[in-house]
């Protein structure tokens, strides 16, 4: 599956409520970004971690959140400060040579 | 920071033509031009990147041209076929070799392209 997964594939959530999107890789790569796509709108960066218990926030970081306390994992957690979270949700790991490998994705709608 | 635009945004070809997508990025420190396919409701993949000390790469029908002076490049396939209908995105950005930030590519808007039968 590419060495990049992410569930779950399909998420629903109902309004004020927290809800957390997976991702886990066995590429042993350092660099790890989610992003959020719309249609006709492109990739746009949501958080990205360099190293193990550091990130930073990309252009859309509002109403996001992240975590990185193991090399292979990065959560993101859409708050209920996100007033329109419906979208399609991509986790990516960054080789050295800059080459981004994409999970499948989650889509996650509102109530 | 880094702006990427792509035309079209929908690109309807008959199989076995020729399809070209275009891209201009802002920041003339930009030296890595990678290309994403994505069918629908799968992944984007990779299918092939240039870097700015080249002028062309090709592999096998597609390739991309980079013109530095002008800021775009152009990804181009030839005898299209029916799975090269898809979503393209192009993107930009600046190799952390060479300063660049972590965070990584900017990407364009993207392409639908259309292979009519």
């Amino acid at each position: 599956d590419g060495g990049i997964t992410q569930s779950p594939k399909y998420l629903f959530r109902k309004e004020g409520q927290n809800v957390t999107l997976s991702c886990e890789q066995n590429l042993n790569h350092d660099a790890m970004y989610w992003y959020r796509q719309d249609p006709g709108q492109g990739l746009r960066l949501i958080y990205y971690s360099q190293i193990v218990n550091d990130f930073q926030k990309g252009d859309i970081a509002e109403g996001y959140s992240v975590s990185r306390e193991k090399k292979e994992s990065f959560p993101l957690t859409v708050t209920s400060a996100q007033k329109n979270p419906t979208a399609f949700y991509l986790c990516a790991s960054r080789t050295r040579e800059e080459k981004l490998f994409f999970g499948s994705g989650t889509q996650l709608s509102v109530l | 920071g880094e702006n990427v635009e792509q035309h079209p945004s929908t690109l309807s070809v008959q199989e076995g033509d020729s399809a070209v997508i275009k891209c201009t990025y802002s920041d003339s420190a930009s030296n890595y031009f990678p290309w994403y396919k994505q069918e629908l409701g799968k992944r984007p993949q990779l299918i092939i990147d240039i870097r700015s000390n080249v002028g062309e790469k090709k592999d096998q029908r597609i390739a991309v041209t980079l013109n530095k002076t002008a800021k775009h490049f152009s990804l181009h396939i030839t005898e299209t076929q029916p799975e090269d209908s898809a979503v393209y995105f192009c993107a930009a950005s600046i190799s952390p070799d060479s300063g660049g930030g972590a965070d990584g590519l900017t990407f364009g808007k993207g392409t639908h392209l259309i292979i009519q039968p």
